[in-house]
């Protein structure tokens, strides 16, 4: 219940490109999904994080679309660039003292 | 910008040896947190830290780990007795706020290696 399930392990889109990452979740009291970017050598940085009222968050080129009935949330990166290239976790939390939980992460390489 | 910084970036050690890996969180967090993520793999929570004291840790925090924060800006994590499966990338993070509420801002990981 306290997973995060992350698809795929690894994606590989062409420059100009939409990339798309898959979540899903079964524990209903979360309420905080943030998605994370980690470039190799760094500590994982927040990208964009979307709670349950809405169903999609746009900034700039990325967009999480949030699906609550099913459960699922996914980060779409339009007009990929090669400097995008690196792992995306999806996370997950919710309210009360308790941490934010990962998926497996999407090492995404986008090639010219 | 502020930033959290991690000493050292890379130990390697023997097994059964202690190590201690320090943090600075950015000065105005509240919330200190200790993740790993073993090579290629996903972030695993350890323990969170919040008000001088322990507030949430996995089952991967047994005994032979502890945290502390001895002195108002540092937050250390000690690995008493390491073992070969200790092997990872260990990552500080801290926030302002519940990261339910608020952005966790991570370090660039200290790696350890035991041997």
């Amino acid at each position: 219940q306290q997973q995060v399930k992350q698809s795929p392990q690894s994606l590989i889109v062409q420059k100009g490109g939409i990339s798309i990452i898959n979540c899903a979740y079964e524990n209903t009291a979360f309420d905080y999904f943030p998605w994370y970017q980690q470039f190799p050598g760094k500590g994982p940085a927040l990208l964009i994080a979307i709670r349950p009222d809405v169903s999609e968050k746009k900034e700039g080129r990325f967009t999480i679309s949030f699906n609550k009935s099913a459960k699922q949330f996914s980060l779409h990166i339009m007009d990929s660039q090669p400097g995008d290239s690196a792992t995306y976790f999806c996370a997950a939390s919710m309210r009360g003292n308790t941490p934010l939980v990962f998926g497996k992460g999407t090492r995404l390489s986008v090639i010219a | 910008e502020p930033e959290v910084t991690q000493t050292p970036s890379h130990q390697v050690t023997q097994m059964g040896q202690e190590v201690i890996l320090r943090c600075v969180p950015i000065s105005n967090h509240l919330y200190f947190y200790w993740y790993r993520q073993i090579l290629g793999q996903k972030v695993e929570f350890l323990v969170s830290f919040y008000n001088n004291e322990i507030s949430e840790k996995s089952e991967i925090f047994d005994d032979q780990f502890s945290v502390e924060r001895p002195d108002g800006s540092n937050f250390t994590l000690k690995i008493r007795s390491t073992k070969l499966e200790d092997s990872a990338m260990y990552f500080c993070a801290s926030s302002e706020r519940h990261p339910n509420t608020g952005e966790l801002f991570f370090g660039e990981g200290s790696r350890l290696t035991v041997l």
